[in-house]
Parts: structure tokens; sequence; C-alpha cells
């Protein structure tokens, strides 16, 4: 198993461009996470979702989409960059329901993302 | 969630077992600890989890008081590679969606 796998693991944005940061899984889990972590911050959940057909807003939701059509993929698509969301960004996984409390999450590598 | 307390930093030589303590004085009947670590620049690992007894697995032992109300990480031989932040999380099955890192210990194991 691949875990969560996150492309790119770079990119330079220039101020008010788009971009998607793709985001896939391999261990059938329902629950995905999308989390941002500033320079020597925890981290804060933007966006996440319980299965396939739902997503709903977290602690940071301003500026971002999401959208989930398949179990495996939860791509998060930033639109008019800001140098605000200079950050690293991280996928996350999980099993649902009462499995979520036994088991951990799992996360990906990150994708670090400058806004000049 | 519960609140936890966990000591800013702390030093292991190589080889050494590190034991990373945590207090969660108000922790309840139903939430597990949990703990996870963040290598530097890379994303967050889970290590461990219990509930009231003791577990071990292949990274790492959690050792938790009989009340429950603190817990100490050990890694038996501690190596390099172990160097990290390192949090511990309490929550139980009714807990948001968002993992609260809080601010973690930093260890340092040093040759």
């Amino acid at each position: 198993n691949a875990g969560v796998t996150q492309t790119p693991k770079f990119r330079i944005l220039k101020i008010g461009q788009s971009m998607t940061l793709q985001c896939t899984q391999d261990m059938n889990h329902n629950y995905m996470y999308w989390y941002r972590q500033d320079p020597g911050m925890g981290l804060k959940l933007i966006y996440y979702s319980v299965g396939a057909g739902i997503t709903d807003k977290g602690e940071v939701p301003n500026g971002y989409n999401v959208s989930r059509s398949t179990t495996e993929d939860f791509p998060l698509r930033l639109e008019l960059a800001a140098p605000s969301q200079t950050s690293v960004y991280f996928c996350a996984s999980s099993y649902g329901g009462d499995r979520r409390t036994r088991y951990g999450y799992t996360f990906g590598s990150g994708t670090r993302l400058t806004v000049v | 969630d519960a609140k936890t307390t966990q000591p800013p930093s702390m030093d292991c030589a190589e080889g050494r077992a590190a034991n990373l303590p945590c207090n969660h004085s108000t922790i309840s009947g139903n939430e597990y600890v949990y703990w996870y670590r963040q290598i530097h620049s890379q994303g967050p690992q889970y290590i461990i989890h219990g509930l009231k007894n003791n577990e071990t697995n292949e990274m790492a032992s959690l050792i938790i008081t009989e009340d429950r109300k603190s817990s100490t990480l050990i890694l038996p031989h501690a190596t390099l590679r172990d160097t990290a932040v390192y949090y511990c999380i309490v929550r139980d099955s009714n807990s948001g969606y968002a993992l609260n890192f809080g601010k973690g210990t930093s260890l340092l194991v040093t040759p």
C-alpha cells in the first residue's frame, strides 16, 4: 500500500493564480481531511469528507474548495491564491464511524506552497 | 477533547530509552490517548494509542496510569531518526474531525 499520496511536493504560485493539490489514498478509508501548517504552528483543518460526494468545512475553509467524487481522491482547489495561503498542506485519511477511534489518521508527506 | 500538557522539549542519548510524559487530568472514561510524531518537514505519523491498558507495538510502548490522568510514551532504544516533535492527543468517538496537535514535545536524540 502506498498510503496517502500528495502531489506536487513543492509549488510556487503568483498572486491570483489557481491550482489544485492532489491527494489519493489506497487504504479504502471513508474519511479524508485537508490540513494546513504554518511555520512553527499546529495543523488547522481546512475541509474534510466522510465519504464520496460528502464534504464539509473545517476551521479555515476560506479561499479553498474541495470535491470527493471517489473514495480514493480528495483534491483541494485554491482559487485566486494569496500570500496568506503560503503554507504546508497535508492530506490525511482515516476509517469512519467507530473505527475512527480505534485507529489513527494516516497523513501524506505534504505539499509546500509559496505564493508570491 | 480533554486538554493535554507536555514538556516543550527533551533530550535523549542515542540507544537509551526516551520517556515522554503527558498529563491529561480531565480525561473522560471514553477518551483514548493517542501519540503522533512529526519529523521535520514530514507529515505527522501515528505511533500508538490506548484507553486503559498499557500498549506496545513495533514503534513504542504506552504506559497509562491507573487513574488515567497521565501517560508516558516510551521509545525503548532511541535513534537519531527519532528526533521529532511528539504530540499527545486525547479524543473519543464523539470528537470532531480536527486533530488538535497542540505544541507537543520536541525530542532531540543526540549521538
